[in-house]
Parts: C-alpha cells; sequence; structure tokens
C-alpha cells in the first residue's frame, strides 16, 4: 500500500560508475519530483515532471537525467559519479488538486 | 524571490515546555505553507498546512501574513517530538520550496 516508493533504499557505489534510482507512485498523482538531501539535511528541488514534461531543472549537473517512462514513475540516472554526489535522494508525488507533495523513504547514495 | 527561512539550526528543550520553531517566507502572491516532520531516517511527512488549519500530534501554526511568518508551536512537548522540522512554500511551478529545517530535540 505504500504510496511513494523508491528502490534502492541504499546504494554503495565506486565514483565513475553509473547508477539509477527508480520511484513509483499509485496515487494517481500528474507531478512527480526528486529532491536531493546532503548531509547537512538541506532539502533542494532537482527536477519535476508533469505529464512526462520536465517542468523545472535547477542547477544540476547534466550528469543527471530524470526518466519517465509513465505517469506513475520517474527515475533518476546518474551518470560518473562523484564523491559530492553522496546523499540522501527523495522522490515525491502531488497533484494540483492536492497541494501538498508525498515522499518516498528515501536512496541514500554513498560515493566511494 | 521566493523563498523560506527557518532561523534556528537545532532548538532543545525540555519534555513539557512550550515550543515554537519559526518559519519566514518571501512570496508575491498568496502563499501555501506547509510543515513537513522527518524523524530519524525516515521519510518526509506532512505535519499540516495552512490552509486546513487544523491541529497535529498537538502541533499548529498560524499564517500571518504581515509578519509573513508561518511558525509552528505546541504547547507542551514529548520526547517523540524529536525529530526535523521543515517549512516549506509552495513555489509557483508548484514544487515545494524548502527552508533548511529545524533539528528539534526533547530531553526527558
Amino acid at each position: 500500500d505504500t504510496a511513494v516508493s523508491q528502490t534502492p533504499k541504499y546504494l554503495v557505489t565506486q565514483m565513475g560508475n553509473d547508477k539509477s534510482i527508480k520511484c513509483e507512485q499509485n496515487l494517481g498523482h500528474d507531478t512527480m519530483y526528486w529532491y536531493k538531501q546532503d548531509s547537512k539535511k538541506f532539502l533542494k528541488i532537482m527536477f519535476s515532471y508533469n505529464n512526462k514534461e520536465l517542468i523545472i531543472n535547477e542547477t544540476v549537473p547534466n550528469r543527471f537525467s530524470p526518466k519517465s517512462p509513465d505517469k506513475a514513475h520517474l527515475n533518476l540516472h546518474i551518470n560518473s559519479l562523484e564523491l559530492g554526489d553522496s546523499a540522501v535522494y527523495f522522490c515525491a508525488s502531488s497533484d494540483r488538486r492536492v497541494t501538498e507533495a508525498f515522499f518516498g523513504q528515501g536512496t541514500r547514495l554513498t560515493v566511494v | 524571490a521566493q523563498r523560506v527561512t527557518q532561523p534556528e539550526k537545532l532548538l532543545s528543550v525540555f519534555k513539557g515546555a512550550p515550543v515554537e520553531l519559526k518559519c519566514n517566507y518571501s512570496y508575491s502572491g498568496s502563499p501555501e505553507l506547509f510543515w513537513y516532520v522527518q524523524y530519524s531516517r525516515q521519510r518526509l511527512q506532512l505535519l499540516l498546512r495552512h490552509i486546513s488549519r487544523e491541529s497535529i500530534k498537538g502541533f499548529t501554526a498560524d499564517l500571518n501574513k504581515g509578519e509573513t511568518s508561518f511558525h509552528l508551536k505546541k504547547p507542551f512537548a514529548q520526547e517523540e517530538d524529536s525529530a526535523m522540522y521543515y517549512c516549506a512554500l509552495r513555489g509557483s511551478q508548484g514544487n515545494l520550496i524548502f527552508g533548511k529545517g529545524t533539528k528539534l530535540s526533547v530531553k526527558p
């Protein structure tokens, strides 16, 4: 019954590797997001998708690419991982009729 | 500019003491504001939103447009309230803009 689910929960990988984090929501929401929470617990928006259209792209390196195969999924692909990419990544979804966002449990990425 | 400011990184109180977590915002137009809570190593959960004017787990927050504030209050803190609290503003593009968070520590 999980509303927003992310996999994996933990990801440890070496510098230079390419990895993906998956996110799925079963709430029927029309917008999905990726947020990054750094070591200081700051939360920053990375991307959002609305009806398969990217509507926000903050100053995120182009090594990060969101991919949305359908309205219920927004995956995050990261190329050439760097040490500074280590963080917790949260997926979220919302609907224009319901203003708050619902979050996944987070993916703790550690780049070594 | 659309911005949320939480001036306190850490707030430490004793059990039973009143708590106020400060939040100020910058937004042109009518804001939509939220408080989210994150317990240790868990997902962010919505605590409350200003439009519903509800009280959750004893917490309340009132939107003060004159002071551009949305402070979170609880009259008697409990140990289980210890968590990270984030104030958030719904931006003009629909995404949530978060403050830097306040870590609340309630001591026995």
